[in-house]
C-alpha cells in the first residue's frame, strides 16, 4: 500500500518565520502535487512537480520533488496570516489510476 | 474556464434517509473523483468513474455509490445515512489518468 506521510501535522508560527512542510514516501510517483484548503472549502491547486530534483517557485513558496520521487517538501519565506490552512501532498501512482493523498500539515500564522 | 462545481454545498439529514450529491467537473475533463473528508481521517478515496464507467474503489460500504452521465457529470448516493457520515464530501476531476485533479468546493452533509 502506498502511503504519504506528511511532516508535521501542525505548525503553528509568528508572521514573517520560515517554515518547511515534508511530504514522505517509500514508494515512486509520477507527479506530486500540493495543495492549499481553507475550512469548509474544497483544495486549492499550488503546484504540480514532475520531474526528479524540481525545483518550483510561487512568489513566497518554493516547491521540490525529490531526486528519487518519492519524497517532496513546501518551504515558505516570511511566512503572512494570509498563509494559514491546511497544506496536503498528494502523489499520482505510477501507474497513474490512483491519487494518494497525506493526512495534511495545518499551519497557523500568526500577526 | 469555470471550474468544479458541486451541488447542494450544505445539506442536512436524519439517520436512515438517503442523499444524493452532484459534481460538474471541468469542461473536457472525463476524470470524477470522490473523497469523504473528516476532521479525524482526512481525505479518504471513495471511488473514480471515467467515460462512465467507475475504474477504482476506496473501501466503503455499499451504501456508497456513484454514476456518472455521458456529459462527465457524477452523481454520489448514500443511503442509509448514519450518523458517522457526517462529513465534507469532495469532488475532483482531471483529463484522466496521471493528470493533476482540480477540486470542487465540497458539500457539507450534516446528518443528525
Amino acid at each position: 500500500t502506498q502511503l504519504l506521510e506528511q511532516s508535521p501535522q501542525f505548525l503553528s508560527i509568528q508572521e514573517g518565520e520560515n517554515l518547511t512542510v515534508y511530504c514522505n514516501s517509500s514508494s515512486v510517483f509520477s507527479s506530486l502535487q500540493w495543495y492549499r484548503q481553507e475550512p469548509g472549502e474544497g483544495p486549492v491547486l499550488l503546484v504540480t512537480v514532475v520531474t526528479g530534483g524540481e525545483v518550483k517557485k510561487l512568489k513566497r513558496l518554493t516547491f521540490q520533488f525529490g531526486d528519487a520521487r518519492k519524497d517532496s517538501s513546501l518551504h515558505i519565506t516570511a511566512a503572512q496570516p494570509g498563509d494559514t490552512g491546511l497544506y496536503l501532498c498528494a502523489g499520482a501512482d505510477t501507474g497513474g489510476f490512483k491519487t494518494i493523498f497525506g493526512a495534511g500539515t495545518r499551519l497557523f500564522v500568526k500577526a | 474556464k469555470a471550474g468544479v462545481t458541486q451541488t447542494p454545498r450544505y445539506l442536512i439529514k436524519t439517520r436512515g434517509q438517503q442523499v444524493t450529491l452532484s459534481c460538474s467537473p471541468i469542461s473536457g475533463h472525463r476524470s470524477v473523483s470522490w473523497y469523504q473528508q473528516t476532521p479525524g481521517q482526512g481525505l479518504q478515496f471513495l471511488f473514480e468513474y471515467f467515460s462512465e464507467t467507475q475504474r477504482n474503489k476506496g473501501n466503503f460500504p455499499g451504501r456508497f455509490s456513484g454514476r456518472q452521465f455521458s456529459n462527465s457529470r457524477s452523481e454520489m448516493n448514500v443511503s442509509t445515512l448514519e450518523l458517522g457520515d457526517s462529513a465534507l464530501y469532495l469532488c475532483a476531476s482531471s483529463l484522466g489518468e496521471r493528470h493533476t485533479q482540480y477540486f470542487g468546493p465540497g458539500t457539507r452533509l450534516t446528518v443528525l
